[in-house]
């Protein structure tokens, strides 16, 4: 059984940084492409982040652009998304994804429970 | 990176069956078939229901199904049971290798 368990979220002053951990397990981690996909409080998905099953492929959003790293630490079946400058508008729950496919962010097909990030002063 | 275009909102009455429309482009909905669609109950994780277009993930209802026209998907729930009311979102790969999601429908069931 694919498990996905989210951590690091908290509250943040804006401009801080925070990183964020996903521990998988039940699956061949680096056999598939994962995601970090966030939800800002009553509002819809959106995607964030994604990176290649072996690490040499990372996606971005243009919101997270330049702010936001994506990495994942094969050998310990964790992904990590680093997330420095934090806005307001970052506040969301953070889902962490994996996909069906190895190379590219196609289809999230197993979620986590979230991590919430709360940005304010 | 527009975010895909779906109604706010649908309804219908238990048994009868309802379609969300997921509009995109050529760039993301109308090139690729890597459209799926998730079903969000509140305070849950999203659950995959249709990926590929079409396709069931194992333990999906075959009251869900996926079709794809151009570049607009639908999703179609029939024979509407209670627990189907929930919000629904699309989402689809794109020419610039993201990923993209529908802005979500809220469905009520009657």
């Amino acid at each position: 059984e694919v498990q996905l368990l989210e951590s690091g979220g908290g509250l943040v002053q804006p401009g801080g940084s925070l990183r964020l951990s996903c521990a998988a397990s039940g699956f061949t981690f680096s056999s598939y492409a994962m995601s970090w996909v966030r939800q800002a409080p009553g509002k819809g998905l959106e995607w964030v982040s994604a990176m290649s099953g072996s690490g040499g492929g990372t996606y971005y959003a243009d919101s997270v652009k330049g702010r936001f790293t994506i990495s994942r630490d094969n050998s310990k079946n964790t992904l990590y998304l680093q997330m420095n400058s934090l806005r307001a508008e970052d506040t969301a729950v953070y889902y962490c994804a994996k996909d069906r496919v190895v190379v590219v962010p196609a289809t999230p097909d197993s979620w986590g429970l979230g991590t919430l990030v709360t940005v304010s002063s | 990176q527009s975010a895909l275009t779906q109604p706010a909102s649908v309804s219908g009455s238990p048994g009868q069956s309802i379609t969300i429309s997921c509009t995109g482009t050529s760039s993301d909905v109308g090139g690729y078939n890597y459209v799926s669609w998730y079903q969000q109950h509140p305070g849950k994780a999203p659950k995959l229901m249709i990926y590929d277009v079409s396709n069931r993930p194992s333990g999906v209802s075959n009251r869900f199904s996926g079709s794809k026209s151009d570049n607009t998907a639908s999703l179609t729930i029939s024979g509407l049971q209670a627990e189907d009311e929930a919000d629904y979102y699309c989402s689809s790969f794109t020419a610039s290798s993201t990923l993209v999601f529908g802005g979500g429908t809220k469905l009520t069931v009657l």
